[in-house]
């Protein structure tokens, strides 16, 4: 069975400071692997995804993450955190033969001081 | 273009009373996903549809649940007699089809069960 562990439910950062969001997964095969963003009130936004190209992924706003087998991680870095990127953050493991349904990490909450 | 849209964006209704929510999906995408966000169980999968078919109904809390999707689009997510346990954010995605690895969500629909 699949499961995503994401370490730290609540993360504080600066502005301008390096934002690491740690996420763990568990699978028997190599996965799809994905990062989510919830705003207040708002549905989940993708992020960025990884489906067995490029082990670094580049997404939105800044954000990228790398699959590291060896470590069963996906982590999510952005260099420069700014004021917006407050928001909670889920990272998500999937299976083809499972009709790619998401299991989701229980998510953490980035919280930005100015 | 129109992303996914579900109604009624909240509901409140008595504990022991029946509700249905309503997803439509992106114009075009095959596949549908019904997941569930609470305060103690995070975000679970409940459902997915391929077309008009269930492959999948194993995350569907009891059988007070129910889903259906008629001409491979709309789907309707029915509680019946709810619980308070059944307070709930429900969340509906789309993809263009099972095997596509991005899920587009909908901003949810805000159950509460009093």
């Amino acid at each position: 069975a699949q499961s995503v562990t994401q370490l730290g439910s609540h993360v504080s950062v600066s502005e301008g400071a390096l934002v690491l969001l740690r996420c763990n997964y568990s699978s028997s095969v190599p996965p799809y692997l994905f990062w989510y963003v919830q705003y207040p009130n708002q549905g989940l936004q993708l992020l960025l995804k990884y489906t067995s190209a490029a082990t670094l992924v580049k997404g939105i706003n800044g954000f990228e993450a790398e699959f590291k087998k060896s470590e069963t991680s996906f982590h999510l870095t952005k260099p420069s955190a700014h004021m917006s990127d407050a928001a909670e953050y889920f990272c998500a493991v999937s299976l083809m033969e499972y009709g790619n349904k998401l299991v989701f990490g229980a998510g953490t909450i980035l919280r930005v001081k100015s | 273009g129109a992303g996914v849209s579900q109604s009624p964006s909240n509901k409140v209704t008595e504990k022991g009373k029946d509700v249905e929510l309503r997803c439509d999906p992106i114009s075009g995408h095959t596949a549908l996903y019904w997941y569930r966000q609470s305060l103690g169980q995070g975000l679970e999968f409940l459902i997915y549809f391929q077309g008009n078919s269930a492959p999948d109904k194993s995350g569907l809390p009891s059988d007070r649940f129910s889903a259906e999707r008629t001409g491979g689009s709309v789907s309707t997510l029915t509680i019946q007699r709810t619980q308070q346990e059944d307070s709930a954010v429900y969340l509906c995605a789309s993809s263009f089809d099972s095997g596509s690895y991005e899920q587009y969500f909908g901003p949810g629909t805000r159950l509460t069960v009093t």
